[in-house]
Formats: C-alpha cells, structure tokens, sequence
C-alpha cells in the first residue's frame, strides 16, 4: 500500500512568486491536512479538507490556500511568497474527518529566496 | 487554550542508555488524544503511538514504552537500550476534535535526540 506522495521534494521560489504544492493520500484516506515546519515556529497546522470541502483552516494568512479533489489529491498554493514562507510543507493523510491516525508524506521544502 | 511542552531541546545519549522523553499537555477538553511522532532526516513524520484521554493504559512496543498520566497531564516516552537508529527528532501532539469533525494536531516544539555510538 503506497504511503502519503508529496511533489515536488524540492523547490526553490524568488519572492513574490507562487508556488502550488501536491499531496496524494493513501489510497481510501478522504482526509488531507497541511503543516508548516519552520525551525522558529515548529510545526504548524494550516487546513484539513475532507470530501472536496475545507473543514478547518489555522491561523495563516489568505496567501495560503488550498483544494482537494474528487480523488482526495490536495494541492496547496502560496501566493506572493515571502522570506518567511521557506519551511518544510507537510501532508497528512487519514481514513475519514476526525479521524485521529494522521500518516505524514516526506514533505516538500521550499525555499523562498 | 491548548498546547503540547517538550521542555528538552535537545538529548544526546550513549548507545545502550535508557532514555525518557517528556511531554507535559493542556486542554480543556475531556475527549482528546495525544501522539508521539518520530521525524528522521527524511522529513518525514513516522506514527509511533496514540492514546485516547480515557486509556490510562501505560504501553510498551518493544524497546519503547509510553507513560500517560492524566494528573499532571503528561505523556512520556521512554526508549530503552537506544540505538544509534533512534536519533531523530520526537514530536508529542494533541489532536483536537472541532464541532464540524474536523481534527487538527497541535505538536510541541519537539525534542532532538541524539544516540552516540
């Protein structure tokens, strides 16, 4: 059973680009989340989508979106990319909403410079 | 408000040595579940454990085990005998459950350790 895809691995952006970021759960897994890791702030949790629709969303700002298909693949988009923004951007995936058994991809690192 | 402390920064032991992690919680939430993630390298986050608020239950996984105590809300890991493979970052998190179903985790700061041959 394939684990949680996340592409790309790398990425390397010059400020105030955007950069769309992809997330493809275990197959059957309906829920995807998003965290942010910065060495600064740890771990941070940016949105869960479940089912097409964006049940919880933390406290980042509007440049910071996202999406989930009818397959459950997710993307993430950042617009107007900021310094700040470099960060280890990772991709959860579980069974269904609620579900407490996150299982983590390798991540994407983007580098804003 | 709630939030997950790993006061230990950083851990360096010597192969062979047991070794305890600490993770101290606060929720005001009666149902919830606490997490030990495992982070190498790699970046990515590897499940090692949940536990549910109502299972007080301590666990034991091999050379791993795991000591809940909801009094001083605390959930600790302890690694025995560590091997140089257990170097890695440890993240302990809350899952908090919204009213809509959704779930989010809220990690501690986590805990780097590291294994010397």
């Amino acid at each position: 059973k394939a684990g949680v895809t996340q592409t790309p691995r790398y990425l390397i952006k010059t400020r105030g680009q955007q950069v769309t970021l992809s997330c493809s759960p275990i197959s059957g897994h309906r829920s995807v989340s998003w965290y942010q890791q910065t060495p600064g702030q740890g771990l941070q949790f940016l949105f869960e989508y479940f089912s097409e629709t964006q049940r919880n969303k933390g406290n980042f700002p509007g440049r910071f979106s996202g999406r989930q298909f009818s397959n459950s693949r997710s993307e993430m988009n950042v617009s107007t990319l900021e310094l700040g923004d470099s960060a280890l951007y990772l991709c959860a995936s579980s069974l269904r909403a609620g579900n407490t058994e996150a299982f983590f991809g390798q991540g994407t690192r983007l580098t804003v410079v | 408000a709630q939030k997950v402390t790993q006061a230990q920064t950083e851990i360096s032991v010597v192969e062979k040595e047991d070794v305890t992690l600490d993770c101290v919680y606060e929720t005001r939430d009666t149902t919830y579940y606490l997490f030990w993630y495992k982070q190498p390298p790699s970046g990515e986050l590897v499940f090692l454990i949940r536990r549910n608020s109502f299972d007080e239950q301590n666990e034991i996984s091999g050379r791993y085990s795991w000591n809940f105590q909801k009094s001083t809300s605390s959930f600790n890991f302890t690694i025995t005998a560590s091997q140089v493979v257990d170097s890695a970052v440890y993240f302990c998190a809350l899952s908090l459950v919204t009213q809509g179903g959704s779930e989010k985790l809220v990690f501690g700061k986590g805990t780097k350790l590291t294994v010397n041959p």
